[in-house]
C-alpha cells in the first residue's frame, strides 16, 4: 500500500520556468513533509521540510505547499535551473521524527 | 565538517554469502537509520537505531538481516545469505536528535550474482 505518492514518474522543464512537483499522502495521522532531492549515484539531498501547523515555507527559490484537507503538497521552483535537474522526493513522517516514508520520485529535467 | 559516510561504495556478493554495510554518522549524531533503494523505487524505511539501542525496526525483513550501532564504531548493516533481491542501494541517514533532520550519505550499491 503506497502511502505516499508522486503521480508524475517525470518532468521536463525549460529553464527560467517554474517547475512544480507534486505528491499525495493517504494518513492525515502524517504531520511533517520534507522535500529531497537526489543525483544519481549520490545520496538525497534535504531541500525544504514543512509542519502540519502551516500551509506554506520558502526558502529561496524553494516554496513548500501543503493543502491538509486535500492531503496534497507542492514543490514550487522559480526560477528553474538546469542544475536543478534530479529525482525529487518527498517524503513524510509522524511526530517530525522517525522513519520517513518516501514517495516514488519525480525526475526533474531542466532544459536550457 | 564530514557528511555521513559510508562503506564500501560498491560491493559484489555471490549468492549465499555475507554481506557487510558500515555507516559513520555526522559528527554529533547520534540516531541512524537505514534505507533501501530497489531499481525503479523509492526509498523503504527499514531500520533506526540509536547507540546501542535498536529503535524501531519494522521495515526490516524477518530473516537474514540485522543491524547495530555500538557505543564505539560505525553502525552495521549485516545480510546473511545473500540473495539476487537484494541487489539495491542502501542508504544510510543521521540525525542529531529524534526531531532532526536526516542527513544522507551516499549509499552503497549492492549486487548480488
Amino acid at each position: 500500500d503506497q502511502q505516499v505518492k508522486q503521480n508524475s514518474p517525470s518532468l521536463s522543464v525549460q529553464e527560467g520556468r517554474i517547475s512544480i512537483l507534486n505528491c499525495d499522502y493517504t494518513n492525515s495521522m502524517f504531520d511533517y513533509f520534507l522535500w529531497y532531492k537526489k543525483y544519481p549515484a549520490e545520496g538525497p539531498t534535504f531541500l525544504i521540510s514543512i509542519s502540519s501547523i502551516k500551509d506554506k515555507n520558502e526558502d529561496g527559490r524553494f516554496t513548500v505547499f501543503l493543502n491538509k484537507s486535500a492531503k496534497h503538497l507542492s514543490l514550487h521552483i522559480v526560477p528553474s535551473q538546469p542544475g536543478d535537474s534530479a529525482v525529487y522526493f518527498c517524503a513524510v513522517n509522524y511526530n517530525q521524527g522517525g522513519k520517513l516514508i518516501f514517495g516514488q520520485g519525480t525526475e526533474l529535467s531542466v532544459k536550457p | 565538517n564530514a557528511g555521513v559516510m559510508q562503506n564500501p561504495r560498491h560491493l559484489v556478493r555471490r549468492r549465499g554469502q555475507e554481506a557487510r554495510l558500515r555507516c559513520s554518522p555526522m559528527k554529533g549524531h547520534s540516531h541512524v537509520y537505514w534505507y533501501r533503494q530497489l531499481p525503479e523505487e523509492g526509498l523503504k524505511f527499514m531500520v533506526y537505531l540509536q547507540k546501542e539501542n535498536i529503535i524501531d525496526e519494522s521495515g526490516m525483513p524477518k530473516e537474514r538481516f540485522s543491524a547495530e550501532f555500538p557505543k564505539e564504531g560505525p553502525s552495521i548493516l549485516r545480510i546473511q545469505q545473500v540473495v539476487r533481491g537484494d541487489s539495491a542501494a542502501y542508504f544510510c541517514a543521521s540525525s542529531k536528535d529524534y526531531k532532526e533532520t536526516q542527513y544522507f550519505g551516499p549509499g552503497t550499491r549492492l549486487l548480488v550474482l
